[in-house]
């Protein structure tokens, strides 16, 4: 059981380049999240997954696009990377409301 | 707006001593809160989580206090241990009506030998 899963664990990309984050779980979950987080500014929602086939806006969705491939697999894509997204990112899930998340060990990005 | 936040953003405390955390949150409408512990490089844990029908949960040397009347929650972890060293986030999400899970700021605890 490998819990929450991301590739790749680094990245450095020009500006305006594109990427896709992957994410995947083999807990059987519904929900699944991406998160980025700066110094001092915590972790930010981006985008979320309830469940299977449906995805939701978070605080800072601008620039970034997700998929929810199937019920393990939820990316997350740059499609024309800013210094702004400089980040590490993580992606997370959970069961269902009432339940904790359970986080993935982050891929650190860095644009330049 | 939906916010939560923390009042201070490092806590020194000395090992075996008792550690409190807080955090305000500002969305009344929040019923579940849920304690999370980053370690450097690392995703965060959960460490412990509680509704908005109760005021108090314990689990193993931690302790979660909630106040709705103020819209303020605690964290408290007691005879503090090197290993408690990390930074704690709460956390808040409005069941039943999304998935959606906040993230407040951060503190930072430090312990000293």
């Amino acid at each position: 059981n490998a819990g929450v899963t991301q590739t790749p664990k680094f990245q450095v990309l020009k500006t305006g380049q594109s990427m896709t984050l992957q994410c995947a779980q083999d807990m059987n979950h519904n929900s699944m999240y991406w998160y980025r987080q700066d110094p001092g500014m915590g972790l930010r929602l981006i985008y979320y997954s309830a469940s299977e086939g449906t995805t939701d806006k978070g605080e800072v969705p601008n620039g970034y696009n997700v998929s929810r491939l199937n019920k393990r697999e939820f990316s997350l894509r740059l499609e024309s990377a800013a210094p702004s997204q400089t980040s590490v990112y993580f992606c997370a899930s959970r069961k269902d409301v009432l339940y904790e998340q359970y986080f993935g060990p982050g891929t650190r990005l860095t644009v330049t | 707006g939906e916010s939560v936040g923390l009042h201070l953003p490092t806590l020194s405390v000395q090992e075996g001593d008792n550690s409190i955390i807080n955090c305000a949150y500002s969305n009344s409408a929040s019923d579940y809160f849920i304690w999370y512990k980053q370690e450097s490089g690392k995703g965060p844990q959960f460490i412990i989580d509680i509704r908005s029908n109760m005021d108090k949960r314990q689990g193993q040397r931690v302790t979660v206090l909630l106040n709705k009347t103020v819209k303020h929650l605690s964290l408290q972890i007691a005879a503090t241990q090197p290993g408690d060293s990390a930074v704690y986030f709460c956390a808040e999400n409005i069941m039943n009506r999304d998935d959606k899970i906040i993230f407040g700021k951060g503190t930072r605890l430090h312990i000293l030998p």
